[in-house]
């Protein structure tokens, strides 16, 4: 069975410039999450999608940061304009269709973005 | 505000059990515990999950008391492939609070 995937691994990209991060989730899971860890920090929650639908997106940090999830399946997020401090480790995760006990969520590898 | 703490660093050697315990204080009635591990360049992976009381699987132990404000991962008999990130995740209602990882060294 294939795991999480996300492309690109690394994107270098100028401040002002947009980017957009896929996750392809594993078949089947109706639950794909996206987190980020910036230089030093912590891994930080972003959001969180039951199919299409955004269940908790509370941790965007600002309107600059724009995540699909279009007939329930891959889901992009999208950084425009990116500044400096959106640099870090971006990762998806996915997991199945239960929410109580909670779900194993699945990693992908993440995708490193520099923005310099 | 809903936060997890564990230590920052262990070191441990090859063939001990290591401890490693995270708190979370804020911690809700329907909120659960779970251990993540990782290595460099990689995504966190999945160790263990538990609610209350003790759990067990075939890699680790979770060791969780009754007022569940910590929580303890329990790794037998460590190896040197053991050498990384564990993260504690709790699922504060929705959002899902990591802890800042605690980096384990095993020693040969």
């Amino acid at each position: 069975e294939a795991g999480v995937t996300q492309f690109p691994s690394h994107s270098v990209i100028e401040k002002g410039q947009t980017v957009t991060l896929r996750c392809d989730p594993i078949s089947g899971h109706d639950n794909l999450y996206w987190y980020r860890r910036v230089m030093g920090k912590e891994i930080k929650f972003l959001l969180h999608f039951v199919k299409e639908s955004k269940q908790d997106e509370s941790g965007m940090p600002n309107n600059r940061f724009l995540a699909e999830r279009t007939g329930g399946t891959y889901s992009t997020l999208k950084v425009q304009p990116a500044e400096l401090e959106d640099s870090g480790v971006y990762f998806c995760a996915s997991s199945q269709d239960r929410a109580y006990p909670l779900s194993e969520q699945y990693f992908g590898p993440g995708t490193r973005l520099t923005v310099t | 505000l809903a936060k997890t703490t564990q230590p920052i660093s262990m070191d441990s050697y090859e063939g001990q059990e290591v401890n490693i315990t995270c708190s979370h204080n804020n911690i809700a009635t329907n909120d659960y515990i779970t251990w993540y591990q990782q290595f460099p360049s990689q995504g966190p992976r999945f160790i263990i999950q538990g609610y209350k009381t003790k759990v067990t699987n075939e890699v680790a132990s979770l060791f969780i008391p009754a007022d569940r404000k910590s929580s303890t991962l329990s790794l037998p008999r460590v190896s040197l492939s053991d050498t990384a990130v564990y993260y504690c995740l709790v699922n504060y209602g929705q959002n899902f609070v990591f802890g800042p990882g605690t980096r384990l060294s095993v020693l040969p």
